[in-house]
């Protein structure tokens, strides 16, 4: 079975600091990764997926993600954080196998001035 | 232009009643789903229809019943309305039935059992 955990529903950082959410997902066959953004009341936003190649992934708004296969991890980073970019992340692992897809349970990203 | 959209964006109802969501894309897709995000931002997925076929049909009581007109379509059907009911539903969409797929989210229902 799969699964997903976000470490830590609550991060805070100063504007201009660096970005670290964190993702581990459980999974019996490659996964695909995914992280989304979700603004106050609007619907989810993907910022950027992993499914083959290149483990660096790039996405919107300056977002980034490695997929570690050793760690089981799938992190996301920004180098500088923006005051735009307080929301909530999800991460999430679908298994084309089973055609099922998991969301972690969200991390608040607070951004301090 | 909207992507994915839903109506209504907000529903207050009482216990017991039968309600409707509807969700509309206009991107061509072949797949839409139901996810429900409940007060603790938890986010499960509920159906998937690909090609008005149900494809996904999660563990949820069978009070829930979607259902595609067509391939832009899929509504959610809620009979019996429970307080634990109240969430918010999200509509998507994807160009296909894999997962791998970006999934396009609609802004959300946010339904209050009374």
């Amino acid at each position: 079975a799969q699964s997903v955990t976000q470490l830590g529903s609550h991060v805070s950082v100063s504007e201009g600091a660096l970005v670290l959410l964190r993702c581990n997902y459980s999974s019996s066959v490659p996964p695909y990764l995914f992280w989304y953004v979700q603004y106050p009341n609007q619907g989810l936003q993907l910022l950027l997926k992993y499914t083959t190649g290149a483990t660096l992934v790039k996405g919107i708004n300056g977002f980034e993600a490695e997929f570690k296969k050793s760690e089981t991890s799938f992190h996301l980073t920004k180098p500088s954080a923006h005051m735009s970019d307080a929301a909530e992340y999800f991460c999430a692992v679908s298994d084309n196998n089973f055609n099922k897809f998991y969301f972690g349970s969200g991390t608040k990203l607070n951004v301090k001035p | 232009d909207t992507a994915v959209s839903q109506t209504p964006k907000y529903l207050v109802t009482q216990m017991g009643n039968d309600k409707s969501i509807k969700c509309e894309q206009n991107l061509g897709h072949d797949t839409m789903y139901w996810y429900k995000q409940d007060s603790k931002k938890f986010l499960k997925i509920m159906f998937s229809y690909n090609n008005k076929e149900l494809i996904i049909n999660e563990t949820v009581p069978n009070r829930f019943s979607p259902k595609s007109p067509d391939k832009a379509h899929l509504n959610l059907h809620i009979n019996s309305l429970e307080l634990g009911d109240s969430a918010v539903y999200f509509c998507a969409s994807s160009q296909s039935g894999g997962l791998q797929e970006t999934q396009y989210f609609g802004p959300g229902t946010r339904l209050l059992v009374l």
